[in-house]
């Protein structure tokens, strides 16, 4: 199984970018790499998800190195409520047919005034 | 807010008892999984449910059961409670198993302590 790593925590001023790496040197070529986020005791929030491609949504963008065994979480303004742990996440499957998430330690983004 | 709900959002339970959590899956979701999560650690999968039918485990004890309605719904059942079974404890539900990019939402999660 794919492994991730990624930094414990990184701070941010508000409105400036957040970008948050992920190490996924492992990751086969048909495996996706997620991003959640985990607002403190509630649940996993999802981001954002991509193969190769750059993806872009309303709330962040991810950047996948061409030798897709990185990738960048972008928030372009980071905003206190963006204080968070932040999930980078390749599946696993549960069967033949299933996946599950497999969730590290993630990292924890502060968002400073 | 991702329409998944779970009840209770709080539960304390004494070591050895049994206890019951439950999740509401998203409108035109069939796939539920269920996902542990102690203090200060990530989230760790306990099993998936498709269309009634276990679809994946992960390293969990049998006391760990669950099970899946007609309707999606899923509770997740856990036996002789021990005090490391504390935690919060999650289910997402997904549109179902065909697509390589389905995607898990998550419910609130039920924080369980045993005493």
């Amino acid at each position: 199984d794919a492994k991730t790593t990624q930094p414990p925590s990184m701070d941010c001023a508000e409105g400036r970018a957040a970008n948050l790496p992920c190490n996924h040197s492992t990751i086969s070529g048909n495996e996706y790499v997620y991003w959640y986020r985990q607002i403190h005791s509630q649940g996993p929030q999802y981001i954002i998800h991509g193969l190769k491609n750059n993806e872009t949504n309303e709330m962040a963008s991810l950047i996948i190195t061409e030798d897709r065994k990185s990738s960048t979480l972008i928030l372009p303004h980071a905003t206190l409520r963006d204080t968070a742990v932040y999930y980078c996440i390749v599946r696993v499957a549960t069967s033949y047919s299933g996946y599950a998430l497999n969730f590290g330690k993630g990292t924890s983004l502060l968002v400073t005034p | 807010e991702t329409g998944v709900t779970q009840s209770p959002t709080h539960l304390i339970k004494t070591r050895g008892q049994q206890v019951t959590l439950r999740c509401s899956s998203q409108s035109g979701h069939n796939t539920v999984s269920w996902y542990q999560q102690a203090l200060g650690q990530g989230p760790q999968f306990i099993f998936q449910y498709y269309r009634e039918e276990e679809n994946g485990r992960g390293n969990f004890p049998p006391r760990f059961s669950g099970l899946q309605f007609p309707n999606y719904s899923s509770e997740l059942n856990v036996n002789a409670l021990e005090l490391d079974d504390s935690a919060l404890y999650l289910c997402a539900s997904s549109p179902g198993l065909v697509s390589s990019t389905d995607t898990q939402y998550f419910g609130p999660g039920t924080r369980l302590t045993v005493l």
